[in-house]
């Protein structure tokens, strides 16, 4: 089983969709959640932490389910500029504290 | 404040030549992370080091692969031999430091390697 672990896509969805991914992890000691965007081959950019409480930034909140271990990232009224691959990390508290990507998950924004 | 850098930004290489990448990583970080990422893949985890040690090379191929991050100068990334399944692109990322929870990691524009 894969550390962490996305569903690929391509969602595809129209201007102004809400649209929502989910990102399971599988050690449970992992300790912090971060949600990235990379256009295109670039590098991937921070777009938010994830935090116990659930978190807000402008359009996008991110949610996290200890229990269940998963995290999710829900982006509404979708821009055509929010077409990216959106990359789960999650980083464990027990060995050397390193960053685990999932493989990314595809949204394409549709004029 | 600079960010992450990473130079060169593509290098060519033939078959059997060593290839050298460089990380600087944001000032005031002093934890570095090699990742490569192969056409059409994710992020791979191949390297972590802090100044002077490595913390996790667990994601490093055994063999031609080596970094470092010495006291003075920036983390370097080297393959030996270079064949060409190492064509991707190698990504740094740098963060503060492990004992700090949220604590983020930024990244570097990548270094492109074609081997030809």
């Amino acid at each position: 089983r894969k550390e962490v672990e996305q569903d690929p896509g391509p969602f595809n969805v129209p201007e102004g969709a809400t649209v929502a991914f989910n990102c399971t992890y599988s050690n449970s000691a992992s300790q912090s959640f971060f949600w990235y965007r990379q256009d295109c081959r670039k590098e991937p950019k921070l777009l938010m932490s994830v935090y116990s409480s659930g978190n807000e930034d402008g359009r996008f909140t991110a949610q996290l389910n200890r229990a269940s271990q998963y995290i999710s990232l829900l982006i509404r009224d979708s821009k055509l500029s929010d077409s990216a691959t959106y990359l789960c990390v999650v980083r464990p508290t027990s060995g050397t504290y390193k960053y685990i990507f999932g493989t990314g998950t595809r949204l394409k924004v549709l004029a | 404040n600079a960010g992450v850098m990473q130079n060169p930004r593509h290098l060519v290489r033939r078959r059997g030549q060593e290839a050298r990448l460089r990380c600087s990583p944001m000032k005031g970080h002093s934890h570095v992370y090699w990742y490569r990422q192969l056409p059409e893949e994710g992020l791979k985890f191949m390297v972590y080091l802090q100044k002077e040690n490595i913390i996790d090379e667990s994601g490093m191929p055994k063999e031609r692969f080596s970094a470092e991050f010495p006291k003075e100068g920036p983390s370097i990334l080297r393959i030996q031999q270079v064949v060409r399944g190492d064509s991707a692109a190698y990504f740094c990322a740098s963060s503060r430091g492990w004992d700090t929870a949220n604590t983020e990691a930024f990244f570097g524009q990548g270094t492109r390697l074609t081997v030809v």
